[in-house]
């Protein structure tokens, strides 16, 4: 299938500084990359949307000041949690929209995370 | 209400067994449906896209009825290795909004 990557793989901070992790598209054009946020034991959610060249759609309860996503490239996005504090600990996984080689059908494919732990 | 909606689990069954997990979903738009996988501190992956003519991939056998607005999932002859929670995931006009179910845990045991 389609290869997501993330990165960093986890990460440890000290509360107040800003984090950044990076999403990529590695064999496709992402047409859409979505940004979620998953705490212990429960699903998915979705903090943002963003295409290419355009401001992100956040989702309702985020706060987009707190969370800066930049989509520079087909095959690039990036969230800075800025000013990090302990809640926004928490695994969070990126996700590419696009047609793979394999399928014609638009399907989403996940990066392998970033786990914060914010101090 | 939940606009995706899972059975929550968890489900355990021997090797061997046949389980069937139902998701429903309230919005009559949506287009594309699929189940995910998701393993302990993993990312999701995908599993299988669902079609209104079904589709089966092994051992595993999905449906899509429409009218019901309803997506199942079947796993025959369950594996230990298929232990994990399977997320029922919907998706909008052109795959810009997508929705997921909370998921369902299934262990297999021996």
């Amino acid at each position: 299938g389609a290869v997501v990557s993330q990165h960093p793989s986890w990460v440890i901070c000290k509360s107040g500084t800003s984090v950044k992790i990076e999403c990529r598209s590695l064999d496709f054009q992402a047409t859409t990359m979505f940004w979620y946020r998953q705490f212990p034991k429960q699903s998915l959610m979705l903090m943002a949307t963003s295409n290419e060249g355009s401001k992100a759609t956040y989702e309702q309860g985020v706060e987009k000041d707190k969370f800066l996503i930049n989509h520079a490239s087909l095959t690039l996005s990036t969230l800075t949690v800025t000013s990090a504090h302990p809640e926004d600990s928490s695994f969070y996984i990126c996700s590419a929209s696009g047609q793979s080689p394999e399928s014609t059908q638009e399907t989403q494919y996940f990066g392998p995370g970033t786990r914060l732990l914010v101090l | 209400r939940k606009e995706v909606e899972q059975d929550p689990g968890p489900f355990n069954v021997p090797e061997g067994a046949t389980v069937a997990f139902n998701c429903t979903y309230s919005n009559s738009a949506s287009q594309s449906f699929f189940w995910y996988r998701q393993d302990c501190r993993k990312e999701p992956k995908l599993l299988m896209s669902v079609y209104s003519s079904g589709n089966e991939d092994g051992r595993f056998t999905a449906q899509l009825n429409r009218a019901s607005q309803y997506i199942s999932l079947l796993i025959r002859d369950s594996k230990l290795s298929d232990s994990a929670t399977y997320l029922c995931v919907v998706t909008h006009t052109g795959g810009f909004k997508t929705i997921f179910g909370a998921g369902t845990r299934l262990f297999v045991k021996a």
